[in-house]
């Protein structure tokens, strides 16, 4: 059982370039989501999906994108790549409504823009 | 909206004492109450949650947390902590029918052998 995989693992980016990150979850959970996390500043939530179609604006969604055309992937995309994103990304799913199970991460994305 | 707290940004303990990391949270009813923990380069695994019933909640690893209304409070604790026990903690909170938890910022530990 995978669970939660997401590619790449590190990622160098120059200012103005762009880049999709992967997340893929195997559950069958219909609720997705991207978190960046940043030193001393916990969990930001980017975007989130309560199912295949269905995107939703996060906490801090300037800067990306996403899309859910299936039930298993939830891709970010980073357009025109700024320093500020310098960060680590991680996915997350959950099964049901409401967060009563709790989440699945993924093992992360470390992403650099120089 | 709900939020929450980790007053503390680094706890270091010694090999084999107890620990308790705190963690408040600002909500008008009973939200549901996480604990995570995320080792180094590694993501984020559940330790424990609190919806309902028993306030003292027992999860992996022989942590253990205990809802507080009172106090609007969800500590983590554990009576003997290992060196592998070193990994940054992180307390969450979901509001009642939402279903996207408010993380707090993480609490460091660390243990000297």
């Amino acid at each position: 059982n995978a669970g939660v995989t997401q590619t790449p693992k590190f990622r160098i980016l120059k200012i103005g370039q762009s880049m999709t990150l992967q997340c893929t979850q195997d559950m069958n959970h219909n609720y997705m989501y991207w978190y960046r996390q940043d030193p001393g500043m916990g969990l930001k939530l980017i975007y989130y999906s309560v199912g295949a179609g269905i995107t939703d604006k996060g906490e801090v969604p300037n800067g990306y994108n996403v899309s859910r055309s299936t039930t298993e992937d939830f891709p970010l995309r980073l357009e025109l790549a700024a320093p500020s994103q310098t960060s680590v990304y991680f996915c997350a799913s959950s099964s049901g409504q409401g967060p009563t199970g709790g989440y699945t991460f993924g093992s992360g994305t470390r992403l650099t823009v120089v | 909206a709900q939020s929450v707290t980790q007053p503390d940004i680094h706890i270091t303990v010694s090999e084999g004492a107890s620990l308790e990391l705190r963690c408040n949270y600002s909500y008008g009813a009973t939200p549901y109450l996480f604990w995570y923990v995320q080792s180094p380069g590694q993501g984020l695994q559940l330790l424990l949650k609190y919806f309902s019933g028993d306030t003292l909640v027992q999860g992996i690893k022989g942590f253990e947390a205990e809802f507080k209304r009172s106090q609007s409070s969800f500590n983590l604790r554990k009576p003997s902590v290992h060196w592998s026990d070193a990994a940054e903690y992180f307390c969450a909170v979901g509001a009642g029918g939402s279903y996207i938890p408010t993380f707090g910022r993480g609490t460091s530990l660390i243990v000297h052998p």
